[in-house]
């Protein structure tokens, strides 16, 4: 089961949006709602932002957003924040192999 | 509050063993899957294994089929991984994880993981 191509980097001012694309196949993205966001912030564990394509854990800001089309989705921050500098895997459910994760984007507040 | 706390890391040599803990509390252990997943240094996260709440039904990633074994007691609401024949690079921290619901969708807890390092 090969990794979610996620794009290295996304960059934003405070206030602006970053969109971060990750990109499967019909075996696991385009198969299943069961898509799910993570911010990671250094020497920290992940924290689920978004699940099953675009539901919100209680506490979640709803600047968070999540969206999905055929076998690519994605993460939408909007009013960039300092505290959203970190990193983001996406991960889908994949059946058998149930957890497959993403590359992985550093979001950079400018 | 839910709450996973990984030990068990340190460093070992190439083809050594080591075997991790998860010890959980605030919720039911045993109405959830669990699993573990690694990150190594520097890199990205990697799903290596999961299992039922029951035990019945566990998956590996390919990697680390007939190395590693991970089990559970839900008696002491703890789960584990056994690691043998362990490589450079299985080097990571390990985060064990409980999912969302009781299927398996989404993983929503994380313990703050703990590190194996493979090196002689």
């Amino acid at each position: 089961q090969s990794a979610l191509t996620q794009p290295p980097s996304a960059s934003g001012s405070p206030g602006q949006s970053v969109t971060i694309s990750c990109t499967g196949t019909s075996n696991d993205v385009g198969r299943y709602k069961y898509v799910s966001w993570y911010q990671q912030h250094p020497g920290k564990a992940p924290k689920l932002m978004i699940y099953e394509v675009s539901k919100r854990p209680s506490g979640v800001p709803d600047r968070f957003s999540g969206s999905k089309s055929g076998n690519t989705a994605s993460l939408t921050v909007s009013g960039l924040q300092a505290e959203d500098e970190a990193d983001y895997y996406c991960c889908s459910y994949a059946g058998s192999n149930p957890y497959v994760f993403g590359t992985g984007t550093k979001v950079t507040v400018l | 509050e839910v709450q996973l706390v990984e030990s068990g890391g340190g460093l070992v040599q190439p083809g050594g063993s080591l075997r991790l803990s998860c010890a959980v509390s605030g919720f039911t252990f045993s109405t959830y899957w669990m699993s573990w997943v690694r990150q190594a240094p520097g890199k990205g996260l990697e799903w290596v294994a999961n299992i039922k709440q029951d035990g019945s039904e566990i998956y590996y990633v390919d990697s680390v089929k007939g190395r590693f074994t991970i089990s559970r007691d839900n008696a002491k609401n703890s789960l584990y991984l056994q690691m043998n024949s362990l490589r450079a690079e299985d080097t990571a921290v390990y985060y064990c994880a409980r999912d969302i619901a009781p299927t398996v969708t989404t993983l929503l807890y994380w313990g703050q993981g703990t590190l194996v390092t493979v090196s002689s």
